[in-house]
This record gives structure tokens, sequence and C-alpha cells, in this order.
């Protein structure tokens, strides 16, 4: 069976550009969520979506926001690029909302020139 | 809130030999679970181990376990055997009910290098 797919793997876009970023769970699977990782630390938790709704929200700007598809696929959208943007978007997917471990997709990495 | 410190930015390890990375954490929740995932240059991360606040043993999964000290609020991640491809960084993390959303919060991670 697949893991979680994020696509593309690579992209580099300039300041005050939009992005999209899209992510497939693992068959079955439900929930999604969303991290940020900057260079040198640990995952930042963007989003939760679990059924199509929102379920968590990280400490981030309005400038991100996010769906889910009826197929569980979701997507990551930002807005308003800014340097500080720059790092490897993780997407994880678990059966339920509260399953855990998570697993987690190779990442989408992420350059603002 | 919840918070997860590892302390060491970098460790060394001989080849075949075992190693210990530090997790400690602090929650007000009386139900939470602790992991530990690998994360190769590649960027995945890999589940390596869980360990939920009412188990009584600790956990083993092959070469991993977790030395869970309640009272110290630490969930130490210990390697046996340590081999070439456990050069990695590892994150502890962990997740609370935190009203239901389950959301997990990471550690900023030790960078493992094992040596021939």
């Amino acid at each position: 069976d697949a893991g979680v797919t994020q696509s593309p793997t690579h992209l580099i876009k300039t300041r005050g550009q939009q992005v999209t970023l899209r992510c497939s769970p693992i068959s079955g699977h439900k929930s999604v969520s969303w991290y940020q990782q900057v260079l040198g630390q640990g995952p930042q938790f963007i989003f939760q979506y679990y059924e199509k709704e929102e379920r968590g929200r990280g400490n981030f700007p309005d400038r991100f926001s996010a769906r889910q598809f009826p197929n569980y696929s979701s997507e990551l959208n930002v807005n308003a690029l800014l340097l500080g943007d720059s790092a490897l978007y993780l997407c994880a997917s678990s059966l339920e909302q509260g399953d855990q471990p998570q697993h987690f997709g190779d990442g989408t990495r992420l350059s603002i020139l | 809130a919840q918070k997860i410190t590892q302390t060491q930015p970098g460790m060394f390890v001989q080849e075949k030999e075992a190693v210990t990375l530090d997790c400690t954490y602090d929650t007000s929740d009386q139900s939470y679970g602790l992991f530990w995932y690998k994360q190769p240059s590649s960027g995945e991360m890999i589940f390596l181990i869980y360990q939920g606040s009412y188990d009584e043993q600790n956990a083993t999964e092959g070469r991993y376990s977790l030395n869970f000290q309640k009272a110290r609020k630490s969930a130490n991640l210990v390697i046996s055997a340590s081999q070439l491809g456990d050069s990695a960084m590892y994150f502890c993390a962990m997740r609370g009910p935190s009203g239901g959303s389950y959301i997990p919060t990471f550690g900023r991670g030790t960078s493992l290098i094992v040596h021939p």
C-alpha cells in the first residue's frame, strides 16, 4: 500500500506569491494534519482535518489555510509568502482523529527567494 | 500547554554501542502519550516507539526502548547496538487530550551520528 504522498517535493517561490501544497493520505485514513518544520527545529502543528472539517489549528496567521476533499486528500495554501515561510512542510495521516502514531509523508521543501 | 525539551543538540556513538537520547516533558493532562520519531536526511518522519501515560511497562520495539519515568516527567529513548543507519535526527513528541484535537507537540530534536 502507498504511504502518505506529498507534491511537489520541492518548490521555489518569491515573496508575495501564493503556494498550494498537496497531500494524499494512506488509503482509508480520514484524518490529515499539516506541519511546518523550519531548519533546526521540530515540526510545528498548522492544521488538522478530519472528515473534511477543521478539527485543530496551530498558531499560524490567516495567510495559511487548508481544506480536505471527499477522498480525504488535502491542500495547504499559503498566501503572501514571506521569507520566513521557507521550511519543510509535512503532511501526516491517521485512521481516525485521535489515532496515533500519525504516518508522515516525505514533505515539500519550500524555498522563498 | 504541553512542552517537550530535548537538551542534547547532538550525540555521537560508536557502532554496536548503546545510546540514550534525553527527553523531558511538561503537561497538566493526566492522560497523554509520548512518541519518538526518526528523521533521516530525506525528510520523512519515521515512527519508532510509543508510551502511554498509564502504561506500567516501559515500551520496547526491537532495538528501541523508552525509559519512562513519570514522576520525573522524562521519556528517554534507548537505542541498543547502534547501526550506521541510525544516524539521523530524533524527535520526542507528546500528545494529550487538548480539547479533543490530539495535536502532538514536538521537541527540537537530537542529531545522532553513529561512528564505524
